[in-house]
């Protein structure tokens, strides 16, 4: 059973903090991905990975950058939070592109 | 890069009617299209997906539909029952996922 894992469900951050989430999967998957979810806008790739230290921009990076240091973790850094960052965060991750991506529960973050 | 739509945006059913949602995709590429639900509070899960060298699939209650002339996709629910009621995301990937927007599907008992 594929788990993802997200380090924190709820986060509250003042604007101008540095503030890194968290992914974890324990499928040996090479593929993961940061989304953001927001009401009438489904879901957006942030960044996603396709191996370690391999990084790739998805439709909405500004603002965000990433980190892959080791296959199983996946980490979300925003640089300086604004309140347009209060969102949803999704992790998700999968052995390929042309198959099911899992997801983590989600981090919701209020950035006041 | 790609472009999903999706419609409607929300659809209320009766018990027991089918409900169907549609998205229509832009880059000829693309050729995996699967199909997520989200309940409240929880994580997307796939329900169905389908590939392009194939032009319906179904499972019990779940049908998708692919029409890659056209470039559009659709979900089918029949026999709905209140459990469906969730969000349902379509995505098409060539060499990277496009979600749509959502649909918040509502079952009547």
């Amino acid at each position: 059973d594929v788990k993802v894992t997200q380090s924190s469900r709820y986060l509250v951050k003042r604007t101008g903090e540095k503030v890194f989430l968290e992914c974890v999967q324990d499928m040996d998957h090479e593929n993961m991905f940061w989304y953001r979810q927001d009401p009438g806008l489904g879901l957006r790739l942030i960044y996603f990975s396709y191996d370690v230290k391999m990084k790739e921009k998805g439709d909405i990076p500004e603002g965000y950058s990433v980190s892959r240091e080791k296959k199983e973790r996946f980490s979300l850094i925003l640089e300086s939070a604004s309140t347009n960052q209060t969102s949803m965060y999704l992790c998700a991750s999968s052995s390929g592109n042309k198959y099911e991506q899992y997801f983590g529960p989600g981090t919701r973050l209020t950035v006041t | 890069g790609e472009n999903v739509e999706q419609h409607p945006s929300t659809l209320s059913v009766q018990e027991g009617d089918s409900a169907v949602i549609k998205c229509t995709y832009s880059d000829s590429a693309s050729n995996y299209f699967p199909w997520y639900k989200q309940e409240l509070g929880k994580r997307p899960q796939l329900i169905i997906d389908i590939r392009s060298n194939v032009g319906e699939k179904k499972d019990q209650r779940i049908a998708v539909t692919l029409n890659k002339t056209a470039k559009h996709f659709s979900l089918h629910i029949t026999e709905t029952q209140p459990e469906d009621s969730a969000v349902y995301f379509c995505a098409a990937s060539a060499n990277q996922f496009y979600f749509g927007t959502g649909t918040s599907l509502t079952v009547i008992p």
